[in-house]
C-alpha cells in the first residue's frame, strides 16, 4: 500500500530535550516536505526536499532541522524544543516536486512542548 | 514573501446549495495553486490543483478559477452534500529558478453543510 508514515503519533516532551520526528514513504517520491498545523495559521511549510541531499527552507525553519540521506526518509529534527514547537506536524510527498495533482500526507504527530 | 489570504473563514451553507472559497495571492511568480480538504482529525488531501496557464477546471461538483491579472482564485462546490463539511485550504507555490517547493497555504475555511 502506497503511503506516508510518521512516527511518533504523539509525542509530549520537555524544554531542551533534543528529538527527532521520522517520515517515510514507499512510493519513490522525489519532493518531500514537513508542515506544521497550528489554529488560527493553518499550515506552514518548515523544510522541503526536492531530492536526495537537497533540502531548501520553507516558511517557518527556524528551530528546525532536516536530512535527506534517503530517498524514502525525511526526518525533522529539534535540537532544542520550545515550548512555541508545540503543534501538529505533517510529512508529505509526491513524485517531481509540486508539478503533479498528487500530494501524500502522512497521518501527523502531536507534539507537545512543556 | 508570498502571502495568501482566504476568505470566508466559515462558510454554512443548506445541502444542495453551492459554496464558493476565495483566495488571493501576493506574487505573480506563483504558479501552482492547489486546494485541499481535511477532515477533522485528519490529514490534508488535495482535491484539486490549477496551473497558471490554465483559468479554470473542473472535477465533478468541484471547479476552481484563477484570475492571474486580479491574483484571486476560487473554489466552487456545487450540490453541496453533508460530507463536503470539512475545512478547506487553498495554498500557492513559488517559482524559485525552475524549483516548486515552497508551498504557502491560507489560514482556511470551515465549510458547514447543514442537512
Amino acid at each position: 500500500e502506497a503511503q506516508v508514515t510518521q512516527n511518533p503519533r504523539y509525542l509530549i516532551t520537555v524544554t531542551g530535550k533534543k528529538l527527532t520526528v521520522t517520515c517515510s514513504q514507499n512510493m519513490n517520491h522525489e519532493y518531500m516536505s514537513w508542515y506544521r498545523q497550528d489554529p488560527g495559521l493553518g499550515l506552514r511549510q518548515i523544510y522541503y526536499s526536492m531530492n536526495v541531499e537537497v533540502t531548501d527552507k520553507g516558511d517557518v525553519p527556524e528551530g528546525y532541522k532536516v536530512s535527506r540521506k534517503e530517498k524514502r526518509n525525511f526526518p525533522l529534527i529539534l535540537e532544542s524544543p520550545s515550548p512555541n514547537q508545540t503543534s501538529l506536524y505533517f510529512c508529505a510527498s509526491s513524485p517531481f516536486g509540486l508539478r503533479t495533482d498528487t500530494q501524500y500526507f502522512g497521518p501527523g504527530t502531536r507534539l507537545t512542548v512543556l | 514573501g508570498e502571502n495568501v489570504e482566504q476568505h470566508p473563514s466559515t462558510l454554512s451553507v443548506q445541502e444542495g446549495d453551492s459554496a464558493v472559497i476565495k483566495c488571493t495571492y501576493s506574487d505573480s511568480a506563483s504558479n501552482y495553486f492547489p486546494w485541499y480538504k481535511q477532515e477533522l482529525g485528519k490529514r490534508p488531501q488535495l482535491i484539486i490543483d490549477i496551473r497558471s496557464n490554465v483559468g479554470e477546471k473542473k472535477d465533478q461538483r468541484i471547479a476552481v478559477t484563477l484570475n492571474k491579472t486580479a491574483k484571486h482564485f476560487s473554489l466552487h462546490i456545487t450540490e453541496t452534500q453533508p460530507e463536503d463539511s470539512a475545512v478547506y485550504f487553498c495554498a500557492a507555490s513559488m517559482n524559485y529558478g525552475g524549483s516548486q517547493g515552497n508551498l504557502i497555504f491560507g489560514k482556511g475555511t470551515k465549510l458547514s453543510v447543514k442537512p
